[in-house]
């Protein structure tokens, strides 16, 4: 298992600024992912977190719009970039041990005013 | 394009009442169906992973049956407690090359005192 911790766990932000997001893990791990949940939605991967080369992501997201950092093995950011009221969510930073065994930080509630 | 359904969507029972909840999934190139359960400000916590059909497996008071011939698995509660309130979510991997996780909306579950 894994201890994951986030920062901020919550914001209230201004339409138009950008936001990042921490993800910190207390033990070296290939994978991390990035996640939403959007109000009503189900928990949408945005990218994989690749160490040493640029993040993976999914369909509908752009790194222009969602640009992650992964300086080393335990640590991960998300920035959302230019945010408008769509972008309230909550968000989930993910380490993966096994094949689809994932353990989650305990997300950022987002509020874009 | 895969789909997760949960229902209900929400529930809310007495304490001490027991209670289960179904995950619909594709029953063609079934891999392994996951169940979470995430508490209001907490880190979505991994229930079971079930794999085979016929599976069951139990953690204290929670168990879950697996059917993949009909694509649907059920999460039972007993003895429901005001603790086990929650969202439980059931995850299954995508077939294609990386096994992403997709996600059902989850059930919203009350327990009232």
């Amino acid at each position: 298992s894994a201890v994951i911790s986030q920062k901020p766990s919550r914001d209230i932000c201004q339409r138009g600024t950008s936001l990042t997001i921490q993800c910190q893990v207390d033990s070296q791990v290939t994978m991390m992912f990035w996640y939403r949940q959007q109000p009503g939605q189900s928990l949408t991967l945005i990218a994989t977190a690749n160490q040493g080369s640029e993040a993976t992501y999914e369909s509908g997201f752009v790194i222009d719009k969602f640009p992650i950092s992964r300086p080393n093995l335990t640590f991960s950011t998300l920035t959302v970039s230019n945010m408008s009221p769509e972008d309230s969510s909550i968000y989930l930073c993910s380490v993966e041990f096994n094949i689809n065994e994932q353990f989650f930080g305990p997300g950022t509630r987002l509020t874009v005013l | 394009i895969l789909n997760v359904e949960q229902s209900p969507q929400s529930l809310h029972v007495q304490e001490g009442d027991s209670t289960n909840f179904t995950c619909s999934f594709p029953s063609s190139n079934f891999y392994a169906l996951h169940w979470y359960r995430w508490e209001t400000a907490k880190s979505p916590e991994a229930l079971f992973v079930m794999t085979l059909n016929g599976d069951e497996k139990k953690k204290g008071r929670i168990s879950a049956t697996l059917n993949t011939k009909e694509g649907y698995s059920y999460l039972y509660i007993k003895g429901s407690q005001p603790e086990d309130s929650a969202t439980y979510l059931c995850a299954f991997p995508n077939a294609g090359n990386n096994r992403k996780l997709i996600w059902g909306l989850g059930t919203s579950l009350a327990v009232n005192p």
